[in-house]
């Protein structure tokens, strides 16, 4: 059973289009994020919800928007797509937001995310 | 603002052999976390170890143990009787209780020589 599952795992599209990347986590989490790994393979936080409420949201242009429809999915969005954005997004959870419980936070396999 | 920093871009080990990979953090919280996460070439993230930084005894697990040096600030990974499967990507990350959020070292490639 995979705890924590993102969906596709691969993605090639042209510029300009627009894609979504589902994920969805089956260990009662209450807390979800999005990680963006660039092609030097630097990881950084883009989005986190607590609860279905956003309360991490880095400097990510407009055309990223996430959804969380319930605390156990967290989806990302992304319009008019550009060469940029070519990466690989990680979608994570963890019991809670502040680490009273651990804090350790469990990873997706990645969405390969290519655009060209 | 924290930051992580892995100053070894590469490293090799034979196998069997003992390797430590180092990390370093600036924060002026009292409270977080330190983890290290290993990246195969399937890209999937596994968590290999981790710290809370308000306990003194060193994490290990296995094969895998840390040296955490709060006041200098250090985080290093020691792997002991590397297998072959031990070739990744190693990534140190610090874990705010404050945000909850993770920040990342710029990662440490890990060959291992048969």
């Amino acid at each position: 059973d995979t705890a924590v599952s993102q969906t596709p795992k691969y993605l090639v599209t042209q510029m300009g289009n627009d894609k979504s990347i589902k994920c969805e986590q089956n260990l009662g989490h209450d807390t979800m994020y999005w990680y963006k790994q660039d092609s030097k393979k630097f990881l950084k936080i883009m989005f986190s919800y607590n609860n279905k409420e956003l309360i991490i949201n880095e400097t990510v242009p407009n055309r990223f928007s996430p959804k969380s429809p319930d605390k156990a999915h967290l989806n990302l969005h992304i319009n008019s797509l550009e060469l940029g954005d070519s990466a690989v997004y990680f979608c994570a959870s963890s019991q809670d937001k502040t680490g009273t419980v651990g804090n350790t936070i469990y990873f997706g396999e990645g969405s390969w995310l290519t655009v060209v | 603002a924290q930051t992580v920093t892995q100053s070894q871009p590469e490293m090799s080990v034979q196998e069997a052999e003992t390797v430590t990979l180092s990390c370093t953090y600036d924060t002026s919280e009292s409270d977080y976390y330190l983890f290290w996460y290993k990246q195969p070439p399937s890209r999937q993230m596994i968590l290999v170890i981790r710290q809370e930084a308000y306990k003194q005894q060193n994490a290990t697990e296995n094969r895998f143990s840390v040296n955490f040096q709060k006041a200098a600030k250090s985080f290093s990974l020691k792997i002991s009787d590397s297998q072959l499967g031990d070739a990744a990507m190693y990534f140190c990350a610090f874990g705010s209780s404050n945000t909850g959020k993770l920040i990342f070292g710029q990662g440490t490639t890990l060959q291992v020589k048969p």
